[in-house]
């Protein structure tokens, strides 16, 4: 059984930092590009960040540009989102999502986590 | 690119037919996604580049057009179809988009 499993969330401060991961189950996972997409509360579905299968190309929402940092430890089957210095807007609930072509870093999304709640609030 | 979906909201009888579009701010070719979400779930891809069906799902669920304007047409609407759609354009990337999405309620 394909599964991605999200963890990390939790309530963070402004200005402080927290590290998502995504473990990744029942597929080659060094075979395949991961996005993280998030919701905030009652909002629709954001993209935030995409990363080659291999860690070698990174792209970002200019959103979260220059504050998250996506990637991965493909010995190790996870996927990982460092946010530094986030701010109240970031509060949402995180997906990882896997993109469903071989190798490819943009295609549909043919696998999601269940995601993991960040709540940023002084 | 912008994607713009409506209805924002939705409510018809089990048995029915409804038709949700989605409009895109430029021409994006067939690279629209459909994914539904169930309320404290995960998204699950529907249907690919605006008209293929993933394996798995039911065969009441249709999506077609292209250009700026695609449609996801649900038959014969079931309890279990209760959830929130989003169209998503693959066209135009970084960024990828979504639609502000669409809340189904079954009556």
């Amino acid at each position: 059984q394909l599964h991605l499993v999200e963890s990390g969330g939790g309530v963070v401060q402004p200005g402080g930092s927290l590290r998502l991961s995504c473990a990744a189950s029942g597929f080659t996972f060094s075979d395949y590009a991961m996005h993280w997409v998030r919701q905030a509360p009652g909002k629709g579905l954001e993209w935030l960040a995409a990363l080659s299968y291999d860690g070698n190309y990174a792209y970002y929402a200019d959103s979260v540009k220059d504050r998250f940092t996506i990637s991965r430890d493909n010995s190790k089957n996870t996927l990982y989102l460092q946010m530094i210095s986030p701010r109240l807007e970031d509060t949402a609930l995180y997906f990882c999502a896997r993109v469903g072509r071989y190798q490819l870093l943009y295609w549909y999304y043919d696998l999601w986590g269940r995601g993991t709640r960040v709540s940023v609030s002084s | 690119i912008q994607l713009t979906q409506s209805p924002s909201f939705l409510s018809a009888s089990v048995g029915d037919r409804v038709t949700i579009t989605c409009r895109a701010s430029q021409g994006i070719a067939s690279d629209l996604a459909w994914y539904q979400q169930i309320p404290g779930k995960a998204p699950t891809l529907l249907i690919s580049a605006a008209s293929t069906l993933q394996t798995g799902v039911p065969s009441r669920f249709s999506g077609s057009g292209s250009g700026r304007d695609f449609t996801l047409t649900i038959n014969s609407l079931q309890p279990e179809d209760s959830a929130t759609y989003y169209c998503q354009q693959l066209h135009y990337y970084p960024p990828i988009t979504f639609g502000q999405g669409t809340r189904l309620e079954i009556k």
